[in-house]
Order: structure tokens, then C-alpha cells, then sequence
């Protein structure tokens, strides 16, 4: 049981290139996320997918783009990166609990440097 | 004003010392409140969710105070393993998505 496992963890890019992160998840949660994460600013929501088929805007959905290829899959990508993307990502997935709470399991997170 | 703010730390404190952290909240209708710790370069991972009657994990105790809007976490006898930064993370109501703090680090010495 591998959780969720995205790929690759580290990349290394030049200005205009584009590239796709990869998530999948064996939990057979419904939603799906990905975040980055930058010094000082905390986590910050790029789109989520709450099903299969279904995808939504984050709080910095600018320059990427999202795939929910089936319920496994949720892919992330950057069309023509910026040096303002290098950051850390994390996919997560997210099962309710009883209460009513979202609790969000993360992969172990993509570096992307941007040139 | 920030959805959730932190201390950022650092927080130094001695092998076995009690710390405690907090983190406010700006959402009143907010019904979802959790620790989770981040080591260095590595993924969050739940610590633990708090509850309005505050709850307790071992050496770890969490508190809601809905009336200020704030949470807290207490660790006691704190061990070098407990090294790590606490993300306070928030639902927001309105949108049902979780709003992460920026994170309380400590540092626990011998």
C-alpha cells in the first residue's frame, strides 16, 4: 500500500519549457490535490479534483494546468514554466471522516527548479 | 489579515520541556481545525485533528477556543524527535477547502 506517490521529485527546468507531474494514489480516495509550497508562504492550493471527471481552480491556478486521467491519476502541468513556479509540490488525496473532515495524505513532494 | 496565522519560530526548547504553540483563525464559520507536523524536506502528515472539547494524543494535547478563534497544540516532555515544523490547517467553510498556516518550527535540544 503505497499511499500517494508522485513523480519525478526533482526537476530541473529552463524558462519556457513545460512538464508534467505526475500523482497517483492506491487509497481510492475521492479527491485529489496539488499544492506548492514556498518559504514563508505556507501551502497554497493550485486545483483540486473532488471525482473522477472533475476539476476546480485553486487559490493559484495561474500558468498550470490539471488532468484527472481516472480515479488513481492527477496530473500537473506547466505549459511554459517561470522561474516563479521553482517551488516544492505536493499531490495529496483526501478521505471524510465520520465528523465530517477532510484529512489530506501527501506524497512525498516534487522539487522543480526553474532557470 | 491572514486565514490562519502562526509564530513562526523557531521555538528552542530542551529535551523533556513543555511548548506550547497557537494559531488564530480568521473564519468564524469554520468547523475543521488540524495539526499536522512537516519534517525537513518531507511531506505533511496529521498529527492530529482537534475537537471542540480539545483532545489528547499521548504527550500531545490540543485545544479549540471558538470564542477567540484560536487552536492550540501542547507537547510535553518534549524529545528530539518532536524536531519538526506544526502547520495549523483551517477548512474554510465557504469553500470547503483547507487554508494552511505557514508553520511553528521547533527545535528541541539535548
Amino acid at each position: 500500500n503505497a499511499g500517494v506517490t508522485q513523480t519525478p521529485k526533482f526537476q530541473v527546468l529552463k524558462t519556457g519549457q513545460s512538464m508534467t507531474l505526475q500523482c497517483a494514489q492506491d487509497m481510492n480516495h475521492n479527491s485529489m490535490y496539488w499544492y506548492r509550497q514556498d518559504p514563508g508562504m505556507g501551502l497554497r492550493l493550485i486545483y483540486y479534483s473532488a471525482s473522477e471527471g472533475t476539476t476546480d481552480k485553486g487559490e493559484v491556478p495561474n500558468g498550470y494546468n490539471v488532468s484527472r486521467l481516472n480515479k488513481r491519476e492527477f496530473s500537473l502541468r506547466l505549459e511554459s514554466a517561470a522561474p516563479s513556479q521553482t517551488s516544492v509540490y505536493f499531490c495529496a488525496s483526501s478521505v471524510l471522516q465520520s465528523s465530517g473532515a477532510n484529512v489530506l495524505t501527501f506524497g512525498a513532494g516534487s522539487r522543480l527548479t526553474v532557470l | 489579515r491572514k486565514e490562519v496565522e502562526q509564530d513562526p519560530g523557531p521555538f528552542n526548547v530542551p529535551e523533556g520541556a513543555t511548548v506550547a504553540f497557537n494559531c488564530t483563525y480568521s473564519n468564524s464559520a469554520s468547523q475543521s481545525f488540524f495539526w499536522y507536523r512537516q519534517d525537513c524536506r518531507k511531506e505533511p502528515k496529521l498529527l492530529m485533528s482537534v475537537y471542540s472539547s480539545g483532545n489528547e494524543d499521548g504527550r500531545f494535547t490540543a485545544q479549540l477556543n471558538r470564542a477567540s478563534q484560536y487552536i492550540s497544540l501542547l507537547i510535553r516532555d518534549s524529545k528530539l524527535s518532536d524536531s519538526a515544523t506544526y502547520l495549523c490547517v483551517v477548512d474554510n467553510y465557504n469553500t470547503d477547502k483547507l487554508i494552511f498556516g505557514t508553520g511553528t518550527r521547533l527545535q528541541v535540544f539535548p
